[in-house]
């Protein structure tokens, strides 16, 4: 068990909806970042928050957004969805501290299925 | 230039055999290189990492070996069970970036 949680676990929805997953990093990790899984992209990037800021972009497109709370969760908005938004969204956390190397942690992930 | 290949995209071996999975990069900015496992329905779990001033690392069953000048790095699992059966991920990081990961390999153990 890594420490990272994120629910839920598993996502059915519909072409056109919009969606929220949750991640709640481990205990004092200040960073989230969220990636997504899919079978013909692999592992990607798509956006990092520290300490409540948007720190970083990767390949997220417009219709996903994000955000980081004081409380340090993190919640990962898909809106306008398409069949090939269908992919495992993992979020992983770090604490980033200035003494060690970036260390991610990864969360157990939701799996998104768009009908 | 911030891509991380890798190969082989699977791997079948026996039981108490070596396990080698490679990794190339380009990106002379990275300063850190993590393996991650995945089995099924989880998420990736970091298994070892190692710093480009290291040339290898070893963790019980599981060492990494780097080649900074060709810009290489491999993990050889010895003695593996069928238990280590599930992919493995490389990965790199420049600073406090997001990991880059290579395309992953599927390994399996046949007992």
């Amino acid at each position: 068990d890594s420490g990272v949680t994120q629910t839920p676990k598993h996502l059915i929805t519909a072409t056109g909806q919009r969606v929220t997953l949750r991640c709640s990093p481990r205990s004092g990790d200040l960073s989230v970042y969220w990636y997504q899984q899919s079978l013909d992209q692999g592992l990607q990037f798509l956006i990092q928050y520290y300490n409540g800021e948007e720190r970083a972009k990767g390949n997220i497109l417009e219709r996903f957004s994000a955000q980081q709370f004081p409380d340090l969760h993190s919640e990962l908005n898909l809106s306008s969805l398409e069949l090939g938004d269908s992919a495992l969204y993992f979020c992983a956390s770090s604490p980033l501290s200035s003494s060690s190397y970036n260390e991610q942690f990864f969360g157990p992930g939701t799996r998104l299925t768009v009908l | 230039q911030q891509q991380v290949k890798q190969s082989p995209q699977s791997l079948i071996v026996q039981k108490g055999g070596i396990s080698i999975i490679n990794c190339a990069y380009e990106n002379t900015a990275f300063d850190y290189f993590p393996w991650y496992q995945q089995f099924p329905g989880k998420g990736p779990a970091l298994l070892i990492a190692i710093r480009p001033d290291v040339s290898e690392k070893k963790e019980g069953r599981f060492t990494i070996s780097f080649n900074k000048s060709a810009k290489q790095f491999s993990l050889h699992i010895m003695d593996s069970q069928p238990g280590d059966s599930a992919t493995y991920f490389c990965a790199a990081i420049a600073g406090r970036r997001a990991l880059t990961f290579g395309s992953g390999t599927r390994l399996q153990v046949q007992p």
